[in-house]
């Protein structure tokens, strides 16, 4: 089945201690991306890559990372999360056709 | 700044009519159109691709679009309470483009 798993689901921390988000699909795709997704806001795109060790700023990047070493995986580094990232993240990966999204992390900065 | 704009909504109608939401695009090059659905709490799903001028129907779905006018709209026939949503429609930045702008939604609530 072609899925987009991220990991975890929920998560709720503290600021300033560092965290990783988890993305991998199975689809062999190319294009990956994160999005979050806040109130009235819509989903806004924050890095995505287009292959193996490339990877660009989407509209909202400040305070985040990404890495792209592996075809599979395209993980989201929050080095020092802040309570203005609290909000829903999607990770996605797409082919020439189709955007799959991953069922979505929500994170909490307290 | 490319742009994607919905109408928020909320949209409300009776389970058996039709469903019409909105959307417009700024960015002229863009070539691919996509209508996704997402419940609260969940991921989108996509729902519509449209690529050319004119209306592509599967199912209860119809997507029409008109590049000339830079506009966009999906169509919901025999509207079920299930239907009720957040709907996200999308473009992305021209020929090769991987990227996508969203809209901010429309929800929609379909009354039984």
């Amino acid at each position: 089945e072609a899925q987009v798993t991220q990991n975890p689901r929920y998560l709720i921390t503290v600021t300033g201690k560092k965290l990783t988000v988890t993305c991998s699909q199975n689809m062999n795709h190319e294009y990956m991306s994160w999005y979050r997704q806040d109130p009235g806001l819509g989903l806004r795109q924050i890095y995505y890559s287009m292959n193996v060790e490339v990877t660009d700023k989407g509209d909202v990047p400040e305070g985040y990372k990404v890495s792209r070493k592996e075809k599979r995986n395209f993980p989201l580094i929050l080095e020092s999360p802040s309570p203005n990232q609290t909000s829903l993240y999607f990770c996605a990966s797409r082919s020439s056709y189709e955007q799959y999204f991953g069922p979505g992390t929500r994170l909490t900065v307290t | 700044q490319k742009e994607v704009e919905q109408n928020s909504g909320p949209l409300s109608v009776p389970e058996g009519a039709i469903a019409s939401l909105n959307c417009t695009y700024s960015d002229r090059v863009s070539q691919s159109f996509f209508w996704y659905r997402q419940y609260s709490g969940k991921s989108p799903e996509l729902i519509m691709s449209i690529y050319s001028n004119g209306d592509k129907e599967d199912g209860r779905f119809t997507a029409q679009l008109n590049k000339a006018s830079q506009y966009v709209s999906l169509l919901i026939r025999d509207s079920q309470p299930s239907d009720s949503a957040t709907y996200l429609c999308a473009s992305d930045s021209g020929a090769g483009s991987y990227q996508l702008t969203f809209g901010k939604g429309t929800k929609l609530s379909v009354i039984p």
